[in-house]
């Protein structure tokens, strides 16, 4: 299958910095990506919705300035918390297909775990 | 409105019993569903796929789920659990209605595997 990179695994950072996470299609054009956020023992709840070259589409209650993503390229999106606090500490997943449509599943990354101390 | 609800959030089988991991969604029109595993710390693989062909589907590792409109259910069984099946299984739908460009969870079940 198709294969999605995420960088970093893990990273810890302190509070009031941001942090960058990268989601990279590595052998497909991705026109769509999507974040995900994952507490510990609790299902993937869908942060935004990119589409290559437009704004992102965010979920009901996920603000926009506290988790900036971009989507700049069909191979490239990341997503930026900013002024990170503890609280968004949490394992964040992307994902990403390459056409829309009824028979394309998302392939995705592995995770990004974030500690903000 | 859609949803997809995991009736099951641990089910624990004995190694060479079947699993059956149930999973009931609620979508408008006919959507397309999925079954994703995780292990522990890594992202997600696909294991299969309904987009209204067949309606009983099979994935990798023995696995295969049927989709019962009249019952709104995607269950996903196994004839002989591993060890190694032993991991976090997540239902997926994606409604038609959003052009099947948004994935929504279940909650997720936890397979046991007891030697």
């Amino acid at each position: 299958g198709a294969v999605v990179s995420q960088h970093p695994s893990r990273v810890i950072c302190k509070s009031g910095t941001s942090v960058k996470i990268e989601c990279r299609s590595l052998d497909f054009q991705a026109t769509t990506m999507f974040w995900y956020r994952q507490f510990p023992k609790q299902s993937l709840m869908l942060m935004a919705t990119s589409n290559e070259g437009s704004k992102a589409t965010y979920e009901q209650g996920v603000e926009k300035d506290k988790f900036l993503i971009n989507h700049a390229s069909l191979t490239l999106s990341t997503l930026t918390v900013t002024s990170a606090h503890p609280e968004d500490s949490s394992f964040y997943i992307c994902s990403a297909r390459d056409v829309v449509g009824m028979n394309t599943e998302a392939f995705f990354g592995q995770g990004t775990r974030l500690t903000v101390v | 409105a859609q949803s997809v609800t995991q009736l099951d959030s641990h089910v624990s089988v004995s190694e060479g019993t079947p699993v059956l991991l149930r999973c009931n969604y609620s979508s408008s029109y006919s959507p397309s569903l999925f079954w994703y595993v995780q292990h522990p710390n890594k992202g997600l693989q696909l294991l299969l796929k309904y987009t209204s062909a067949a309606t009983l589907v099979k994935g990798i590792n023995g696995f295969e789920a049927e989709f019962k409109k009249s019952e709104t259910s995607f269950h996903l069984t196994k004839p002989s659990a591993h060890m190694s099946d032993a991991a976090e299984y997540f239902c997926v739908v994606t409604p038609r209605e959003h052009n099947f460009n948004k994935f929504y969870f279940g909650s997720g079940t936890k397979l046991n595997v007891k030697p």
